[in-house]
């Protein structure tokens, strides 16, 4: 079965800080890899998503994660956050090895950006 | 961009009742959808694959008997509760894969909360 480690459960940053969250998953083959985000009142989205190719991936409003395959880990990053980054992120890993393909979801980190 | 929408967004019903969740993929076709609970400050833990015209795929754990799947069509999956309890009482998640792109598009879920 597979399994998403998020290290931090609670980061609260200022404003034009750079953030990592931190992302490692277990499964004992192909994966793919996502970071939705939720923000208050809101339905998950998707911020980025690796299947193959470049480890470094790039999403929408200014994140990008990188898939590092010998540490299994996924970790988001933003040079420079912003206010309306508080949110909920959610790393997420789906196997390719067949049969259904819903998510596994990391517990989630908290993300809170101080003005 | 895609949509999907949950109905009802909240219901509060007595123990021993039965509750339907509709989730509908508005400008997309679904073959496959997918029914996620989520308890208060945790993950999103996947229930069950449901796939149109074919019986639904459930996680190890959950009931089947009480947690009724149809997908009787692309744009529409249901999730029955039957004979609810407390216990039950949670935020009910459904996405929807779009049967050309792969995508999965979240909905805005359902708070069930049984007295």
């Amino acid at each position: 079965a597979q399994s998403v480690s998020q290290h931090n459960h609670h980061v609260i940053l200022s404003e034009a800080a750079s953030l990592e969250l931190g992302c490692n998953y277990s499964y004992g083959g192909t994966v793919n890899l996502f970071w939705y985000v939720q923000y208050p009142g809101q339905h998950l989205q998707l911020l980025l998503k690796y299947f193959s190719g470049d480890p470094l991936v790039k999403g929408i409003k200014g994140f990008e994660a990188e898939f590092i395959k010998s540490k299994f880990s996924f970790n988001l990053r933003k040079p420079s956050v912003q206010w309306s980054d508080t949110a909920e992120y959610f790393c997420a890993v789906r196997g390719t090895g067949g049969g259904a393909d819903g998510l596994t979801f990391g517990k989630g980190t908290h993300l809170i950006i101080q003005p | 961009g895609a949509v999907v929408s949950q109905h009802p967004s909240w219901v509060i019903c007595k123990s021993g009742t039965s509750v339907k969740i509709e989730c509908r993929s508005l400008d997309f076709q679904a073959t496959t959808m997918f029914w996620y609970r989520q308890f208060p400050k945790q993950s999103l833990m996947l229930m069950a694959t449901s796939n149109e015209g074919s019986k639904a795929t459930y996680e190890q754990g959950v009931e089947k008997d009480k947690f009724l799947i149809n997908h009787a069509s692309l744009t529409l999956s249901t999730l029955t509760v039957t004979s609810a309890h407390p216990e039950d009482s949670s935020f009910y998640i459904c996405s929807a894969k779009d049967r050309f792109s792969y995508e999965q598009y979240f909905g805005p879920g359902t708070r069930l909360t049984v007295t």
